[in-house]
């Protein structure tokens, strides 16, 4: 089945440590591409996006994320993460078609920093 | 903008009880869409609207659950009879241009159904 799949379901580093959490799906075509946190007891906040050009997209909080087409992945790394970076990830993709309009949302990675 | 808004902010009710969440979309946006957050099970899309026309519903998990979208700028989600296992966060989010810039999300409404 068609699907978002995020490799790792709890993370656990250390402040100052370097972060990448995988992302995969499995459309093909044309596809948007986005990250969201959800730090705890929050809403859906969108880290970054990805339409088209540079795979490499920068957001926010010092977060990027890197679009590799012949891989479906689209990871996102931070260099050094924070405490404060203590949150929930989610991975989406819009895929357009006849579902033009919805994200599919992998099912989250939870990321835990200790100070 | 004053975002998506969604009321109540926490809702705890007895079992039989009917529910009703309230969802504001953020204006000029063409989608609605509605989940629900659960430890078990992740964020599941229930129904979402086009236009306020609902495009899925195939996520609604029961008959118990009914959404609508009389106008462009207000959704309701009703549950009725509820039951505990409807204990969730559920969101609400919008979009425009056909979700090509991703969703807003509300800050959702804890239910406790007990």
């Amino acid at each position: 089945a068609q699907s978002v799949s995020q490799h790792n379901h709890h993370v656990i580093l250390s402040e100052a440590a370097s972060l990448e959490l995988g992302c995969n799906y499995s459309y093909g075509g044309t596809v948007n591409l986005f990250w969201y946190v959800q730090y705890p007891g929050q809403h859906l906040q969108l880290l970054l996006k990805y339409f088209s050009g540079d795979p490499l997209v920068k957001g926010i909080k010092g977060f990027e994320a890197e679009f590799i087409k012949s891989k479906f992945s689209f990871n996102l790394r931070k260099p050094s993460v924070q405490w404060s970076d203590t949150a929930e990830y989610f991975c989406a993709v819009n895929k357009g078609g006849s579902t033009l309009g919805r994200l599919y949302f992998g099912r989250g990675t939870q990321l835990t920093v200790w100070p | 903008d004053a975002g998506v808004i969604q009321s109540p902010r926490h809702e705890v009710t007895e079992m039989g009880q009917e529910v009703t969440l309230r969802c504001k979309p953020i204006s000029g946006h063409d989608y609605l869409f509605w989940y629900r957050q659960t430890m078990m099970r992740g964020l599941e899309l229930l129904i979402y609207f086009n236009n306020n026309v609902p495009i899925d519903d195939s996520g609604m998990p029961e008959d118990r659950f009914s959404a609508k979208m009389p106008n462009a700028s207000f959704s309701t989600l009703k549950i009725q009879p509820s039951e505990p296992r409807d204990s969730a966060v559920y969101f609400c989010a919008s979009s425009r241009q056909q979700g090509v810039h991703g969703y807003t999300f509300g800050s959702g409404t804890r239910l406790t159904v007990v």
